[in-house]
């Protein structure tokens, strides 16, 4: 079942502007992850945010997190031709147990033109 | 850097065969995942093991079993390959940390 799930669903703008891409879920979480995956590849972990955390930056992207909307955003500013990419939120429901399963949702696909 | 590799990018099977994908990781990771990635449906979980012979069920786990004999590989298995089995499938690591580190993925077309 679908978790997350981000908005919009495909994203065009040009290189210098800022990207922003929303992530809506369901349920509590124990954190909430955002993943990068260039066509035909694996995906890259670009940063994790905790429940207790309300943003964070890493570079030149930022993460906000809203508990009482379950909702995150990333912020990518300042965008690149090499930030084409699709973008996928995860979350974590539970840290204990047996492992801590992440569950994605169905992502924004970026492109960002000369 | 963590490293997981997959034993293949491509392959192409026939309906019926048996199926064996491969993936190693170098970082010692306890829990290992196995996805499936099909467009408009994001990346699914089949199964996971959080330790050496430890598995459990995803949120798919039908037609798909799952082997651990060492920490550092993960297999899965499609005992008969269908066509709706034809996917991109990922395999990833987990740090303590939680962050999954992702192999290249094998894209597998079942004819």
């Amino acid at each position: 079942s679908q978790q997350g799930e981000e908005d919009p669903q495909a994203l065009s703008i040009q290189e210098g502007e800022n990207a922003t891409m929303n992530c809506s879920y369901k349920t509590s979480i124990n954190n909430l992850q955002w993943y990068r995956q260039n066509s035909g590849r694996g995906l890259v972990h670009l940063i994790l945010i905790r429940s207790n955390e309300r943003e964070k930056h890493s570079g030149r992207l930022r993460v906000t997190l809203d508990t009482s909307k379950k909702s995150s955003s990333l912020l990518i500013t300042a965008s690149r031709a090499a930030d084409t990419a699709s973008y996928f939120c995860a979350t974590v429901l539970d840290v204990t147990g047996t492992a801590s399963k992440l569950t994605f949702g169905t992502g924004t696909r970026l492109q960002v033109t000369l | 850097d963590v490293k997981v590799t997959q034993s293949s990018r491509y392959l192409v099977k026939r309906t019926g065969e048996k199926v064996f994908l491969e993936c190693v990781q170098d970082m010692d990771h306890e829990n290992m995942f196995w996805y499936r990635q099909d467009p408009g449906l994001g990346l699914r979980l089949i199964y996971f093991s959080y330790d050496v012979k430890m598995k459990e069920k995803g949120d798919i786990p039908e037609g798909y079993s799952v082997s651990r004999e060492k920490k550092e590989r993960f297999s899965l298995i499609l005992e008969s390959a269908s066509t709706n089995q034809t996917s991109m499938y990922l395999c990833a690591s987990c740090s303590r940390t939680n962050e999954q580190y992702f192999g290249p993925g094998t894209r597998l077309t079942v004819t």
